[in-house]
Order: C-alpha cells, then structure tokens, then sequence
C-alpha cells in the first residue's frame, strides 16, 4: 500500500528565512513523486516532480530512497509562497493514479 | 487553451440520494481522474477513466461509479449518498501516452449531504 506522510499541519515561517515542508512516503516499488501547490481561490497545480529535478520559484525537492523522503526546500520564504502544500506519490508510469499526503499550510509572514 | 470546468460548484443533497458531478476536461487531454477531498485533508483518489473505460480505482466502494464520453468529459455518480460523502469532489485531467503528465485541476463541487 502507498501512504504519504507530512507531519506538519501548519508553518509559519518570516519572510526572508529558510523554509522545508517535510513529506515521507512508504511504497515497496519505484515512486515518482510531486509537490503540488494550491493559492488562496486557485485550483490545485503542479509545483514540481522528482524526475524533473528542477527549481520552480526558488522550491527544490531530493528524492530521499534511503529516507523515504521529498522534502521541499527554499532558501528564502516570499510572502507570495503562502499556501497549501501537498506532497503526492504515484507508481512509475502508473498513469497519475496519484496519493496524497494530508497537506501542510505555509504562512510567510513579513 | 481551456482549463478544467465541473460543475455544479456546490450541491446539496440528502442521505439516500444520489448524485451525478460533471467535468470538462482541459483541451487536448483524455484522461480524466477523480478525487475526494474532506475537510482538512489531501484528495484521495476514486477512478481514472481513458478511453471511456475505468482503468484505476481506489479504495471506494461500487456505489461511486463513473462515464467518460467520446469528448473525453466525465460524469462521477454517486448512490446512496451517506454523511461522510461530504467532502469537495476533484476532477483532473492529463494527457495519457507521456508517462505521468501533469494533473490539471478543476475547482471542485462541494456537496454537502444532510
């Protein structure tokens, strides 16, 4: 069975200051696995993926196999980086049957 | 490019009852994907529909059921509607044939059951 975990309900973090959203997951197979981001009165979009291995508005993620692990990380918060966060997995090539995580509320205050 | 549309945006229904949800997937895609989700948590995925078939499923039970049409839009009903159905239902869509493309969201319908 797929789970994700993200520990944390709510950050509240200055602006200007490092931020790391925290995700785990557990699945025996090879996970492909994303964040995905959701604005205040916006629909819920893509941030990133592991495979892509790329920086979108400054957040990064490493697949962590060792840890079981997708941190999302960004040196220095913006106020416009406030928003619900969601870590999801889905098997390779497995069609974007996709499990997400319980989600963590990011606050960047000023 | 048109987005992901569902409709209705909010609904409510009684226990008992059943209830049809539509979605009109993003222009240039063909598979459609619905998720729940409750108050406070992550979506939680029920089906995938390509090629107007069911070819994913997640843990729920037969009385969510699905259709996808030769547009590739998509309806999600749901019979015997009990309390814990309320939640915002989510439909997505993507592109089948490149590996997993990006999800693209709609805004949801909230139903509420009473």
């Amino acid at each position: 069975a797929q789970r994700v975990t993200q520990p944390e309900k709510l950050l509240s973090v200055f602006k200007g200051a490092p931020v790391e959203l925290k995700c785990n997951y557990s699945y025996s197979g090879s996970p492909e696995l994303f964040w995905y981001v959701q604005y205040s009165r916006q629909r819920l979009q893509l941030l990133l993926r592991h495979i892509s291995r790329e920086s979108i508005k400054g957040f990064t993620a490493d697949l962590n196999k060792g840890e079981t692990s997708f941190h999302l990380k960004k040196p220095f918060a913006q106020e416009e980086d406030s928003a619900m966060y969601y870590c999801a997995l889905s098997a390779m090539r497995a069609g974007n049957m996709l499990t997400f995580g319980g989600g963590t509320r990011l606050m960047v205050k000023p | 490019e048109t987005g992901v549309t569902q409709s209705p945006t909010h609904l409510i229904k009684t226990r008992g009852q059943q209830v049809t949800l539509r979605c009109s997937s993003q222009s240039g895609h063909n598979t459609v994907s619905w998720y729940q989700q409750a108050l406070g948590q992550g979506p939680q995925f029920i089906f995938q529909y390509y090629r107007e078939e069911e070819n994913g499923r997640g843990n729920f039970p037969p009385r969510f059921s699905g259709l996808q049409f030769p547009n590739y839009s998509s309806e999600l009903n749901v019979n015997a509607l009990e309390l814990d159905d309320s939640a915002l239902y989510l439909c997505a869509s993507s592109l089948a044939g490149q590996g997993n493309s990006p999800l693209h969201f709609g805004n949801g319908t909230r139903l509420t059951v009473t």
